[in-house]
């Protein structure tokens, strides 16, 4: 089934730690994204790419960075965690009539 | 720049009641108007979406309405259940980059 996976589901981890966090589509899309959010709160997108070796920053600054080798796959790092990373990371990905579809998320804590 | 505006923040509504949430959109190029739910600790779910070269659009209890003059969209949800009781998101697709443009979010909670 076209599914958007991420991996890890739960990450409490310290400070300082660098960290990947997957995101993997099966929808055959060409863009995807990677948004922040508190819970119930708004979405804000820190990185996206429109292809293979595409990669932008979105609206929210972010010590994170992104690649995007393959298709399907869009990994996000943070090179040295910090409390203020703590928050929801959510993957999208979107096809070329706009729809877009979100991953499970990412529940991310930074002792 | 391109922006969206989302209201209200939040909205309660009894039972069988009508809700309403409006957004409004500043990139007069947008043509896609997207509607997001996002239920309690779940990723967001697109219910509905609109394109440019209708003025309406319906599936079954929730539709949604657009006004290209005016650059503002909504949201309506008759006869409301407590199970609507989440966040909605709107969002316009920003023609330039291609990428969606989200408000700010509604939490609706419907009392039974």
């Amino acid at each position: 089934e076209a599914d958007i996976y991420q991996t890890p589901r739960y990450l409490v981890i310290g400070t300082g730690k660098k960290i990947t966090l997957e995101c993997s589509q099966t929808m055959g899309h060409d863009k995807m994204y990677w948004y922040q959010q508190d819970p119930g709160m708004e979405l804000h997108l820190i990185h996206y790419s429109y292809g293979v070796n595409s990669t932008e920053k979105g609206d929210l600054s972010s010590e994170s960075t992104v690649s995007r080798i393959r298709t399907e796959h869009f990994p996000l790092t943070l090179e040295s965690a910090r409390p203020s990373h703590t928050s929801q990371y959510l993957c999208a990905s979107s096809g070329q009539g706009g729809e877009q579809f979100f991953g499970p998320g990412t529940r991310l804590t930074v002792l | 720049g391109e922006n969206v505006e989302q209201h209200p923040s939040t909205l309660s509504v009894q039972e069988g009641d009508s809700a309403v949430i409006k957004c409004t959109y500043s990139d007069s190029a947008s043509n896609y108007f997207p509607w997001y739910k996002q239920e309690l600790g779940k990723r967001p779910q697109l219910i509905i979406d609109i394109r440019s070269n209708v003025g309406e659009k319906k599936d079954q209890r929730i539709a949604v309405t657009l006004n290209k003059t005016a650059k503002h969209f909504s949201l309506h949800i008759t006869e409301t259940q407590p199970e609507d009781s989440a966040v909605y998101f709107c969002a316009a697709l920003y023609n330039q980059g291609g990428k969606l443009i989200f408000g700010q979010g509604t939490e609706l909670s419907v009392k039974p």
